[in-house]
């Protein structure tokens, strides 16, 4: 079964307003959690790693007043897209090492900014 | 940062054939995954392979670390194997993955 969620699966949202979407190991704990955006027909792109207890790590070209992340227990992540705007319209999917390096996904979330 | 390319882009077989996907990437790595991802978007754990053969059902993959490639083989296949297949390698400490540009399957009747 699924070992990591993600919530909601899918937002509409009008432009300028925040969304938060929620990313959860579901049986184990997890100290680093992963953030990808995915656009049509392309492939996955990682935003920033999640840190529990300490900041987020954001990769080069990814704003990080925009994209808010939040690590605030072993078992839960969150990313907060901040004034969002047409373009920040996405897939973004979550992942976490369930035990040594091998990465277990969630099933994403589809963000429309209208 | 480390490259990783896939090949073919695209694949339409017929159901029954097999198929060969392959990953090249840039550098040397400590993590290898094969993922199937479906059309709701999910991505399905194949293989962690980071070096080696594994093989699960009809798919089995080999990593041949010193080469810098992987191989993903799909045998008798089926039309539910349809969707993109993406390798994803990791490097260093940390274990955040670069992922490959991916190969879109087609399984036709």
């Amino acid at each position: 079964g699924a070992v990591v969620s993600q919530h909601p699966s899918r937002v509409i949202c009008k432009s300028g307003t925040s969304v938060k979407i929620e990313c959860r190991s579901l049986d184990f704990q997890a100290t680093t959690m992963f953030w990808y955006r995915q656009f049509p027909k392309q492939s996955l792109m990682l935003m920033a790693t999640s840190n529990e207890g300490s900041k987020a790590t954001y990769e080069q070209g990814v704003e990080k007043d925009k994209f808010l992340i939040n690590h605030a227990s072993l078992t839960l992540s969150t990313l907060t897209v901040t004034s969002a705007h047409p373009e920040d319209s996405s897939f973004y999917i979550c992942s976490a090492p369930r035990a040594g390096r091998e990465q277990y996904f969630g099933p994403g979330t589809r963000l429309t900014v209208t | 940062g480390i490259q990783v390319e896939q090949s073919p882009p695209d694949l339409i077989l017929q159901e029954g054939a097999n198929s060969t996907l392959r990953c090249n990437f840039s550098d040397s790595v400590n993590n290898l995954q094969w993922f199937h991802q479906n059309p709701w978007g999910q991505l399905i754990n194949l293989f962690y392979i980071p070096s080696g053969t594994k093989q699960n059902g009809r798919l089995s993959a080999t990593t041949v670390a010193t080469e810098r490639y992987s191989l993903l083989y799909i045998s008798s296949s089926q039309t539910t194997d349809s969707g993109v297949y993406f390798c994803a390698v990791g490097t260093g400490g940390g274990n955040k993955l670069t992922f490959g540009t991916g190969t879109q399957l087609k399984v036709e009747l």
